[in-house]
């Protein structure tokens, strides 16, 4: 069962433009939330998180945004570079901070 | 501080062989958790070792067992194995309260 959902495995986006990547998960009680950016053959490395108390958090170019009662979140990249061509891992967790649950993934390509 | 360091960067494995996979976790945390990475499926969670107790496992069949150490270094081991344990795995860890780090992972192919 699939806690947390990304339902676009990939998106395109020129560059200088905004990437929306989009997140949807199905268990309210999860208090935690993160983003995780992968290049192929490496581990997945931390881009920004968010509590569930807040409803956006910012970091330079990124910006996650959550929605509790639609229960979805949302990470926007402003603007969009080549080197952010990776793919995009959006996870939560519950308030144990035992067990960290993955979407699929969303591949993100650049366009120069 | 160092990260999280996995061995071996590579593996080839032939149809009912085992493997061990090991991961050294970043100072001072003590939980170590083991995801695989196939295309298309995303982070599979495996388990979840913390002093040396697995606290969580993952739906994946018994072939699949870890343990961690007094020192909260953690190892993985698949039996039998099949083609479709091919994958990336990957470890991670994490303090308490805080994100989960990973390591590079160990390519996995299964012949």
């Amino acid at each position: 069962d699939q806690q947390v959902k990304q339902n676009s495995p990939s998106l395109s986006v020129q560059e200088g433009r905004i990437s929306i990547l989009n997140c949807d998960y199905t268990n309210s009680m999860f208090d935690y939330f993160l983003w995780y950016k992968k290049y192929p053959a490496e581990g997945p490395t931390f881009l920004i998180s968010i509590s569930s108390i807040k409803d956006k958090n910012e970091d330079g170019r990124f910006t996650v945004f959550l929605n509790k009662s639609a229960k979805h979140l949302s990470l926007h990249i402003v603007p969009s570079q080549p080197g952010d061509s990776a793919v995009y891992f959006c996870a939560a967790s519950l308030n144990t901070g035992n067990q960290f649950y993955f979407g699929t993934g969303t591949s993100l390509t650049v366009i120069p | 501080k160092a990260g999280v360091t996995q061995t071996p960067r590579y593996l080839i494995k032939t149809r009912g062989q085992q493997v061990t996979l090991s991961c050294s976790p970043i100072s001072g945390h003590r939980s170590v958790s083991w995801y695989q990475q196939t295309p298309g499926q995303g982070l599979q969670f495996l388990f979840e070792y913390f002093s040396e107790t697995q606290r969580n496992k993952g739906n994946f069949p018994g072939r699949f067992s870890g343990r961690q150490f007094s020192n909260s270094r953690s190892e993985m081991n698949v039996s039998t194995l099949e083609l479709g344990d091919s994958a990336l795995y990957l470890c991670a860890s994490h303090g308490l309260g805080e994100k989960l780090f990973f390591g590079s992972g160990t390519q996995l192919s299964v012949l």
